[in-house]
């Protein structure tokens, strides 16, 4: 069965603090694996696209990276306002791009 | 921001009454997307759409219909609301020229009593 798991659940880390949050994926033909922001009442932002092992995108403090099971999206010296919701995706399905989403990291950065 | 609105963004309804909901596009973008997001499910797909009157069906249909008459409009229809279908609906459009992220809309918070 196709799947996306995201570890921590949660994480609470002081301002600067450095972590990295994991999403592993068990997806056929996968075709490119996404991360997204949300903030509480709002829709997901998207940060970042990876398509092959190896693959490393950064933004600012985000820094997201792929193997061929998972990605991991680091933040390094967080501020607080980074805290969010991370999401990530897996798309399959050919053309169409369906997304698979994985549950997602509550991250909370204390200053 | 990609120029996704949705509307109503928040709506209570009892069970039994049909609801629509309405996502609105300006960017002219082929592939449309209903998802709903529930807690200790996260987002899962609806219904999608790859071209005016071309829709299909996604990880959890049952209960809801698509239409899609104009480009720039998708609409989800739950044709007699029940009380598990409480929950936030998100519409997404696929970037074009060839991208493959899709650009989420606010929401809609649906309540069904």
């Amino acid at each position: 069965e196709d799947q996306v798991t995201q570890s921590p659940e949660a994480l609470r880390l002081q301002e600067g603090e450095s972590s990295s949050l994991n999403c592993s994926y068990t997806v056929s033909g996968l075709r490119g694996l996404f991360w997204y922001r949300q903030d509480p009442g709002k829709g997901p932002e998207f940060l970042f696209t990876l398509y092959s092992a190896g693959e490393e995108k950064e933004k600012e403090r985000l820094k997201a990276t792929l193997t061929k099971k998972e990605s991991f999206l680091h933040i390094t010296a967080p501020k607080p306002e980074d805290s969010a919701t991370y999401l990530c995706a897996v798309s399959w399905g050919g053309a169409t791009n369906k997304l698979i989403f994985g549950t997602g990291t509550l991250l909370a950065v204390q200053p | 921001d990609a120029g996704i609105t949705q509307s109503p963004r928040h709506k209570v309804t009892e069970t039994g009454t049909p609801v629509t909901l309405r996502c609105h596009q300006t960017e002219n973008h082929r592939y449309m997307y209903w998802y709903r997001q529930d807690p200790g499910h996260g987002l899962r797909l609806i219904h999608y759409s790859y071209g005016v009157k071309d829709t299909d069906k996604g990880e959890v249909s049952d209960g809801y219909s698509v239409s899609r008459s104009k480009t720039e409009d998708f609409l989800l229809t739950l044709e007699s609301a029940t009380s598990s279908q409480t929950s936030v609906y998100f519409c997404a459009i696929r970037g074009g020229q060839g991208r493959d992220e899709q650009f989420f809309g606010p929401g809609t918070r649906l309540t069904v009593l």
